[in-house]
Parts: C-alpha cells; sequence; structure tokens
C-alpha cells in the first residue's frame, strides 16, 4: 500500500522560503512522477509541478522561477522548496504519485502552510 | 494554460439520486482527462482516468464519458459516502490542470 505523508512548517514569514518534504512508504521514488500539488481558497488545485523517476523536474511556468523539487532516494523522500513566499502562497499542500506525468493516483492528506508574519 | 470549468459548483442531492457533473476545457484535450473525489481532511482519491476508465477499487455507480472539449461525471445511484468535492484535471499539456470543483451535499 503507498502512502505518502507531508512535514513541514505550517507557518512561513513573508519573503522568506517555504520547504516541505514529502516520504512516501511502500513504493520507491525511483519509478513514476512525484508531485506537488496546493489549493488556496481563491485559486482552487494547482499543480507545481514534478520530479521524474530519473531526477529531472519539469514546473508550473507560473511558479518556475521560485520553485525547486529535489529528491533523496537514499530515504525514499522528494521535497518543495519555494522562496520568496508570500500570502498568496498560503494553501494546502500536497504530494502526491503521478502515472507517467499525467494522473495522479496516489495523495498525501495535505499539510496547511500559512503565510504571515 | 488550458482552463477547466465545472459545473454545477455545488449540487444538493438524495441518496439514490443519478448525478452529472460536467467539465469543460478551454480547448480540445482529446480524452486526457481524469476525475477525483476529495473528502475534508483526506487524500483525493482518483475516480476516473484517461475520460472513462474506472480506476481500480472505485464503484462502478461511477462512470465518466466524452472527449474533445465536453466531458461527464455520472454517479448512478448516490450513496451516503459519496459526499465531497469533485475535480477534473487535464493532462493534454503542461501546466496540468484542475477545474474549480464541485461540492456534492447529501
Amino acid at each position: 500500500q503507498v502512502q505518502l505523508r507531508e512535514s513541514g512548517p505550517g507557518l512561513v514569514k513573508p519573503s522568506e522560503t517555504l520547504s516541505l518534504t514529502c516520504s512516501v512508504s511502500g513504493d520507491s521514488i525511483s519509478r513514476y512522477y512525484w508531485t506537488w500539488i496546493r489549493q488556496s481558497p481563491g485559486k482552487g488545485l494547482e499543480w507545481i509541478g514534478y520530479i521524474f523517476y530519473n531526477g529531472g523536474t519539469s514546473y508550473n511556468p507560473a511558479l518556475k522561477s521560485r520553485v525547486t523539487i529535489s529528491r533523496d532516494t537514499s530515504k525514499n523522500q522528494f521535497s518543495l522548496t519555494l522562496t520568496s513566499a508570500t500570502a498568496a502562497d498560503t494553501a494546502v499542500y500536497y504530494c502526491a504519485r503521478s502515472r507517467y506525468g499525467s494522473t495522479f493516483d496516489r495523495w498525501g492528506q495535505g499539510t496547511q502552510v500559512t503565510v504571515s508574519s | 494554460d488550458i482552463q477547466m470549468t465545472q459545473s454545477p459548483s455545488s449540487l444538493p442531492a438524495s441518496v439514490g439520486d443519478r448525478v452529472t457533473i460536467t467539465c469543460q476545457a478551454s480547448r480540445d484535450i482529446r480524452k486526457f482527462l481524469n476525475w477525483y473525489q476529495h473528502k475534508p481532511g483526506k487524500a483525493p482519491n482518483l475516480l476516473i482516468y484517461d475520460a472513462t476508465n474506472l480506476e481500480t477499487g472505485v464503484p462502478s455507480r461511477f462512470s465518466g464519458s466524452g472527449s474533445g472539449t465536453d466531458f461527464t461525471l455520472t454517479i448512478s445511484s448516490l450513496q451516503p459516502e459519496d459526499y465531497g468535492t469533485y475535480y477534473c484535471q487535464q493532462y493534454d499539456s503542461l501546466p496540468r490542470t484542475f477545474g474549480g470543483g464541485t461540492k456534492v451535499e447529501i
């Protein structure tokens, strides 16, 4: 049974860096694509980007200048870094597994991140 | 970006009702559409992929149809556990985009 769990600070100050980690069990992150998605009240579900099974990445152009997705295969984890956070980055952040980069078939329960001073 | 528009945004319904949710893409996405169910505090759940294919383990009362720009998710006989918000998502092109959601209230 594949399980994903997001972790990281729930509160980030404006202009600082938002960092989250997704821990995966039941599958290897060296298979499939591994994704970050967020949900904010104003914008609904937004695809942030993913890291491929071979370590390559693809990002949403709207966030590309501020986003990095990386991985630690020894821990079977992948991470999200979002620089220069603003209130608009306040959201529930989900990590998910993606089949072929198209279909999100396993999700974490999400973690709330609030950007506020 | 491809815009996905869902309707209605909320849907009061009763157990046993046939429920239909529509999703319209801003341009032709062929069959490259998925449907998800999301309950508060839980992980979203994939229901339908490639517009019409039922994900393993999903009850057969759920079905999907459509291609091009117009798609439909149907629940043939609504059950109490089917409450939640339903989202469509396209994967014809990057960035992947989602509809605004349809909240089904029982």
